[in-house]
């Protein structure tokens, strides 16, 4: 059973196009994360979430938006795709009231912008 | 300021050798957490090992250990008999309690062990 899974592993698409990636978590976690990392290998915090507020890392263009239909789901929808879009995208989640709580990780969409 | 740094692009070790990997870190709240994870060429990322702010004794965890000097704000991860599985990226990350939700990661290490 995939603790954080989120589809699809590979996206391929054109510049300007719509895409979306889904991330589901059944760990019971409460926050849940996007995060970017760039072919340099940076891990960038793109926003969390749970069901009181949702923080935006201000450098995030808004293009990128997160959809969350329930607490177990945390969508990334990203507009207008441009090359610097072309990165590994994580999904995560944890939990708020735990300090020594780890971050879970799913196991990345690599998008390609062509 | 980083909240986490790495100063170690890449490091090298030989097989059955141990390796440190540096980090530090940047907090004025009492209470954190601070994580290793690895990321092997697969991709996926890996939880290695856990150390709370409030914690007497160093973390081990395996082959993993973390020498934690709280007063040098530092966390370095420490890989005993390395192994040629050990090659991959390794992440150093804090979680303050005052900014509960959030988690900073450092730039990452890249560990190559050699046969």
């Amino acid at each position: 059973d995939t603790a954080v899974s989120q589809t699809p592993k590979y996206l391929v698409t054109q510049m300007g196009n719509d895409k979306s990636i889904k991330c589901e978590q059944n760990l019971g976690h409460d926050t849940m994360y996007w995060y970017k990392q760039d072919s340099k290998k940076f891990l960038k915090i793109m926003f969390s979430y749970n069901n009181k507020e949702l923080i935006i890392n201000e450098t995030v263009p808004n293009r990128f938006s997160p959809k969350s239909p329930d607490k177990a789901h945390l969508n990334l929808h990203i507009n207008s795709l441009e090359l610097g879009d072309s990165a590994v995208y994580f999904c995560a989640s944890s939990l708020t009231d735990r300090g020594n709580e780890k971050l879970f990780f799913g196991s990345g969409t690599q998008l390609s912008v062509l | 300021a980083q909240k986490i740094t790495q100063t170690q692009p890449g490091m090298f070790v030989q097989e059955k050798e141990a390796v440190t990997l540096d980090c530090t870190y940047d907090t004025s709240d009492p209470s954190y957490g601070l994580f290793w994870y690895k990321q092997p060429s697969s991709g996926e990322m890996i939880f290695l090992i856990y150390q709370g702010s409030y914690d007497q004794q160093n973390a081990t965890e395996g082959r993993y250990s973390l020498n934690f000097q709280k007063a040098r704000k530092s966390a370095n991860l420490v890989i005993s008999a390395s192994q040629l599985g050990d090659s991959a990226m390794y992440f150093c990350a804090m979680r303050e309690a005052n900014t509960g939700n959030q988690f900073y990661f450092g730039t990452g290490t890249s560990l190559t062990v050699i046969p």
